[in-house]
């Protein structure tokens, strides 16, 4: 079965600089989140999307921005890095079953280190 | 506002033993709660899924309780191997569209 799908996995940059991660949810699902896990810690909510429409905000920082397109992939914007912004990004999808069951499935994460 | 909670934050057992992981939410006003694993570094493992409507879940060795009006969820390994170890994290939905909030999780080490 398909998976949500995050790019790249990996990310280097220095500080100062900007960074954009992308998340591809699991086809037919309509909710997008992100969540960010710093080092030893649990992760937190960032922001979601519903049919490409802002749907809820946590604790995003001004300096990041996100977006759903209208193939429902993601992507978040990430400028004027900062060394507490390295951690580990998660992206998760959902929808409502016609079970009326909804869970998030998450992709593996893209981890983004500051220099 | 919703805090969730998980004691003990690191366990460790001999092989062989049952594992009882304990998550609590101040808030029972839940849409449903998913207990995830987490291996060092990585992402993130969905093990149990529990709607508000349901007391438990079970897959294999894995049971999930649930007790919504004293904000409580315990997941019971059974017969705990070495590569159960991992990081356990509780997570509660407020409504089915909804963030999830994550407790600070249980670090799990089974020893050989």
């Amino acid at each position: 079965a398909a998976g949500v799908i995050q790019s790249p996995r990996h990310l280097i940059k220095e500080k100062r600089e900007t960074a954009t991660l992308k998340c591809y949810p699991i086809p037919r699902h309509d909710t997008v989140y992100w969540y960010q896990q710093g080092p030893g810690q649990d992760p937190q909510f960032l922001i979601s999307f519903y049919e490409k429409m802002q749907s809820d905000k946590g604790s995003i920082p001004d300096r990041f921005s996100a977006q759903q397109f209208s193939d429902y992939h993601s992507e978040l914007n990430m400028s004027s890095l900062e060394l507490g912004d390295s951690a580990l990004y998660f992206c998760a999808s959902s929808s409502l079953e016609p079970s009326g069951i909804s869970e998030q499935f998450f992709g593996p994460g893209t981890r983004l280190t500051v220099l | 506002k919703q805090e969730v909670t998980q004691i003990p934050a690191a366990l460790s057992v001999p092989e062989g033993e049952n594992l009882v992981l304990n998550c609590s939410f101040t808030d029972s006003a839940i849409y449903n709660l998913q207990w995830f694993r987490q291996d060092p570094g990585k992402g993130l493992t969905s093990l149990l899924l529990i709607q508000s409507s349901q007391r438990e879940q079970t897959s294999g060795r894995l049971n999930a309780s649930l007790d919504k009006s004293s904000g409580r969820s315990t997941l019971y390994i059974a017969a705990s191997q070495p590569g159960d170890s991992a990081t356990y994290l509780c997570a509660v939905r407020r409504i089915s569209w909804g963030k999830l909030q994550f407790g600070a999780g249980t670090q799990v080490v089974v020893t050989p």
